[in-house]
């Protein structure tokens, strides 16, 4: 059974960054069949897909337009983990951030999944 | 940019029959946008239930249905419980970028 787990403070200081990991137990961040993806949830903007890293021969990501300028999503292999860092935040990045796994094997896309539990992130002073 | 649409809010009877859509605005939408469709509770992570249009995931319940219904997503919901109400989000796939819809909050009445 593939859990997620996540971790990571809950507050963060407008200009800071913010950085949360993915602790993955069940299946492998180098898996040839999965994405690694970061979600977040406010009441503003709904559920907002902000990126994902996977591994096909070499290493991947790919970023949503909206944060491509401030967003890294790394995986730690040593760990059996991913990480997100969001840079320069301010208090319009406050929001419930997920992480969860997107499967695909052969030719058949399975979705996201696997959810990590969430967390809440605020940006204030 | 680009913006997946649903319903804002539906209300069903229990028992009855209910249908959300999931729009995109880019043109309508096929199977290889892989629509996936998600139930979320207060409080909780969002919950699989539909992948690639129409697949089921082994903890879907059999009530809840994908497909693709006038150039839209579709999830059908049959025979409505009380505890659907929840609010629902679609999911399409865009190359290697993923939109969520904004959501369509379910009402069990």
């Amino acid at each position: 059974q593939v859990q997620l787990q996540q971790s990571g403070p809950g507050l963060v200081k407008p200009s800071q960054t913010l950085s949360l990991t993915c602790a993955i137990s069940g299946d492998s961040v180098s898996s040839n069949s999965a994405a690694w993806n970061w979600i977040r949830q406010s009441p503003s903007r709904g559920l907002e897909w902000l990126g994902r890293t996977y591994y096909r021969s070499k290493w991947y990501n790919d970023y949503a337009v909206s944060v491509k300028s401030r967003i890294t999503i790394n995986p730690d292999t040593s760990k059996n983990q991913f990480s997100l860092q969001l840079n320069s935040v301010t208090p319009e990045d406050t929001a419930v951030y997920y992480c969860a796994r997107d499967l695909r094997l052969l030719y058949t896309y399975y979705g996201m999944d696997v959810w990590g539990q969430g967390t809440t992130v605020t940006v204030s002073s | 940019q680009t913006v997946v649409t649903q319903e804002p809010s539906l209300t069903v009877s229990p028992g009855g029959t209910v249908t959300l859509t999931c729009a995109s605005s880019t043109g309508a939408v096929t199977s290889g946008y892989y629509p996936n469709w998600f139930q979320q509770k207060p409080g909780q992570a969002p919950r699989a239930l539909i992948y690639s249009t129409s697949n089921k995931h082994s903890w879907t319940p059999a009530r809840f249905s994908g497909s693709l219904l006038g150039g839209k997503a579709a999830l059908t919901l049959s025979g409505v419980q009380p505890e659907d109400e929840a609010e629902y989000y679609c999911l399409l796939y865009y190359g290697g970028a993923r939109v969520f819809g904004g959501g369509t909050k379910l009402t069990v009445l």
